[in-house]
């Protein structure tokens, strides 16, 4: 299909680890982002990482990339509250000769004390 | 550095009126994307401007539209809006249009209800 997909919801407790899940499409996509919003707010960049990288790692967040199966992850360390927000994952697409962005309908994280 | 500003923040409007929203980007950027937001489709690719030019368009019907200002500010049209236009538009800058790797600001975006 042409969708990215990703679980539409993920509950944790503070200090637990948060893994969320993406799978993509275009195997010719060269950068994969993941993107926050919360309530109210646009959609901030968390990170991104090039395809031929299999990890990346900053700070609290890692990105892990299988090219194979056409997966991402992001794993957030020591979850806390304020992390509870919508997690967008999104592909890079040629389209007409530019690359555009298509993302995923989100992951919501809700993060209880 | 002031992020990319949308207005307004809220419209109500009712079927077969047309809207107009604003986006000016970060200084400095140079193109502007606008996306629609919906519970049911997600997050889905209208335009992208740069240059006064645009450069890239995704499927929605000709009753959306957009240009860009000299100064990169830029404006989408609704015209006959419908009930399923009930959305947050999404604008996004970056310094140069559809490079890989080129990282998209958003703004906060406009939550468009049409009764």
């Amino acid at each position: 299909g042409e969708d990215v997909e990703q679980s539409l919801f993920l509950s944790v407790r503070e200090g637990d680890s948060s893994v969320i899940n993406c799978t993509y499409t275009d195997s010719s996509s060269t950068y994969l982002y993941w993107y926050k919003q919360e309530p109210g707010a646009g959609l901030q960049l968390l990170t991104y990482i090039f395809s031929n990288m299999d990890m990346k790692q900053d700070q609290r967040l890692t990105v892990l990339l299988n090219k194979k199966d056409k997966h991402l992850s992001l794993r957030i360390a020591d979850t806390q509250t304020g992390d509870s927000a919508i997690y967008f994952c999104a592909e890079s697409r040629l389209n007409s000769g530019y690359s555009t962005l298509t993302f995923g309908k989100g992951t919501m994280l809700l993060v209880s004390p | 550095k002031a992020g990319v500003t949308q207005t307004p923040r809220y419209l109500i409007k009712t079927r077969g009126q047309q809207v107009t929203l604003s986006c000016s980007p970060i200084s400095g950027h140079r193109s502007v994307s606008w996306y629609q937001q919906t519970p049911g489709q997600g997050l889905q690719f209208l335009f992208e401007y740069f240059s006064e030019t645009q450069r890239n368009k995704g499927n929605f019907p000709g009753r959306f539209s957009g240009r860009q200002f000299s100064n990169s500010r830029s404006e989408m049209n609704v015209s006959t809006l419908e009930l399923g236009d009930s959305a947050l538009y999404l604008c996004a800058s970056s310094r140069a249009p559809g490079q890989d790797g080129e990282k998209l600001f958003f703004g906060s975006g406009t939550q468009l209800s049409v009764l």
